[in-house]
């Protein structure tokens, strides 16, 4: 069975501060590393979508970067405000498998 | 923008009942996919789609059929419903084949009584 972890399961910042999160995943037959972002009674949104090792991607003041050799993801947000408070999805996918969801970390950030 | 839809954001039903999750989305997506959120768990798939008339078994599908006879809409079936599919349905949307990007709804909290 096919397994994706996500740590921490949760954190609290204040806001300004930076932080990270990690998600793991199986380094065999890999496809795609996905993060999504879901704010509470809001749809869950796409941020990136990273298909090749060394990866690094960026939207704004949230960038992600990929190792698929080792089966690691690092999701970044640098200067946290209380709008990034949400709950982070990563999600792996090998070739010709439907996407396998972490847990996901529920970030919240006090002004 | 993409636009999914999911026909009620809250829902109240009793055990036994047949119960009817609608998902539309407005984008001439192929793929289409349904999901439930439970605390503590993942997005876990019941079933997906990738093209009108066509359906595959996700991870957890017991308990539950689907539906699609329009490109647009898919709907989730629960025959005979139970306590333990009370839960966060999540519908789901993708352009098509290696397409990667999936679109969500913005989910139906069902309660089974």
């Amino acid at each position: 069975i096919l397994n994706v972890e996500q740590s921490p399961q949760s954190l609290h910042v204040q806001e300004g501060d930076s932080t990270n999160f990690t998600c793991s995943f199986p380094s065999s037959n890999f496809y795609a590393l996905h993060w999504y972002r879901w704010e509470t009674a809001k749809s869950p949104e796409a941020l990136f979508v990273m298909t090749l090792n060394g990866d690094e991607k960026k939207k704004g003041r949230i960038s992600a970067t990929l190792n698929t050799k080792e089966g690691y993801s690092y999701l970044y947000i640098k200067g946290s405000q209380p709008e990034d408070s949400a709950t982070y999805l990563c999600a792996f996918k090998q070739a010709g498998t439907a996407l396998i969801f972490g847990k996901g970390t529920t970030l919240s950030v006090s002004s | 923008d993409v636009k999914v839809t999911q026909s009620s954001r809250y829902l109240v039903k009793r055990t036994g009942e047949k119960v009817f999750l609608e998902c539309v989305q407005d984008m001439d997506h192929e793929n289409m996919f349904w999901y439930r959120q439970d605390p503590g768990l993942g997005l876990r798939l019941i079933y997906f789609s990738y093209d009108v008339k066509m359906k595959e078994k996700g991870d957890i599908p017991e308990g539950y059929s689907v539906s699609r006879e329009k490109k647009e809409r898919f709907s989730l079936i629960l025959e005979s419903a139970s306590t333990n599919q009370t839960s966060m349905y999540l519908c789901a949307s993708s352009l098509g084949l290696g397409s990667l990007t999936q679109y969500f709804g913005p989910g139906t909290r069902l309660l089974v009584l």
